[in-house]
């Protein structure tokens, strides 16, 4: 089956500091993914779809100049948390769509805990 | 735009008796309707979906129901078991970009 991962599993850093995300599709090449926020015992918040070659797509209210999504190629997308703040602290997870399942299927990495000091 | 409502937050049952969660949609073009799993800490899994042409599916002991007049969808899981304990989450979308809404997602707790 189409796998995702995503590094690094789990960050700390200090407030004011950069945090770059990488997600990657391991056995298949992804055009499309998209980057959610999930706080604890909350729903999967959809921040931006990443187009391969292209800029993301924003959600509403989701700051881009503060979470820089780049997708350079078909098995690549990073976030960067510019200037992090504790607010920020949170769970990144990635999910890609495989050219191999349905249209509609998605893929999930295993998430990235993010805590700001 | 999309809203998906999800209930019950929480659902607590013992082994063995069945469970079921329930969304509702807003979009009537949603044709879409997947159901994810997510155990703690890890990453949702896709464990069974449903196009609008059919109105039920089923995968051993996980069957999904979907009204589209009534625009509900419906997870039943029978038998349930411990390892069924984790969060439920239901979404929809629609054809065209098939970007998921996801509702606010259902803590099952099944108790041995």
């Amino acid at each position: 089956g189409a796998v995702v991962s995503q590094h690094p599993s789990r960050v700390i850093c200090k407030s004011g500091t950069s945090v770059k995300i990488e997600c990657r599709s391991l056995d298949f090449q992804a055009t499309t993914m998209f980057w959610y926020r999930q706080f604890p015992k909350k729903s999967l918040m959809l921040m931006a779809t990443s187009n391969e070659g292209s800029k993301a797509t924003y959600e509403q209210g989701v700051e881009k100049d503060k979470f820089l999504i780049n997708h350079a190629s078909l098995t690549l997308s990073t976030l960067t948390v510019t200037s992090a703040h504790p607010e920020d602290s949170s769970f990144y997870i990635c999910s890609a769509r495989s050219p191999s399942g349905t249209q509609e299927t998605q893929y999930f990495g295993p998430g990235t805990r993010l805590l700001v000091l | 735009g999309e809203n998906v409502e999800q209930h019950p937050s929480t659902l607590s049952v013992q082994e063995g008796d069945s469970a079921v969660i329930k969304c509702t949609y807003s979009d009537s073009a949603s044709n879409y309707f997947p159901w994810y799993k997510q155990e703690l800490g890890k990453r949702p899994q896709l464990i069974i979906d449903i196009r609008s042409n059919v109105g039920e599916k089923k995968d051993q002991r996980i069957a999904v129901t979907l009204n589209k007049t009534a625009k509900h969808f419906s997870l039943h899981i029978t038998e349930t078991q411990p390892e069924d304990s984790a969060v439920y989450f239901c979404a929809a979308s629609a054809g065209g970009s098939y970007i998921p809404t996801f509702g606010r997602g259902t803590s099952l707790i099944v108790h041995p």
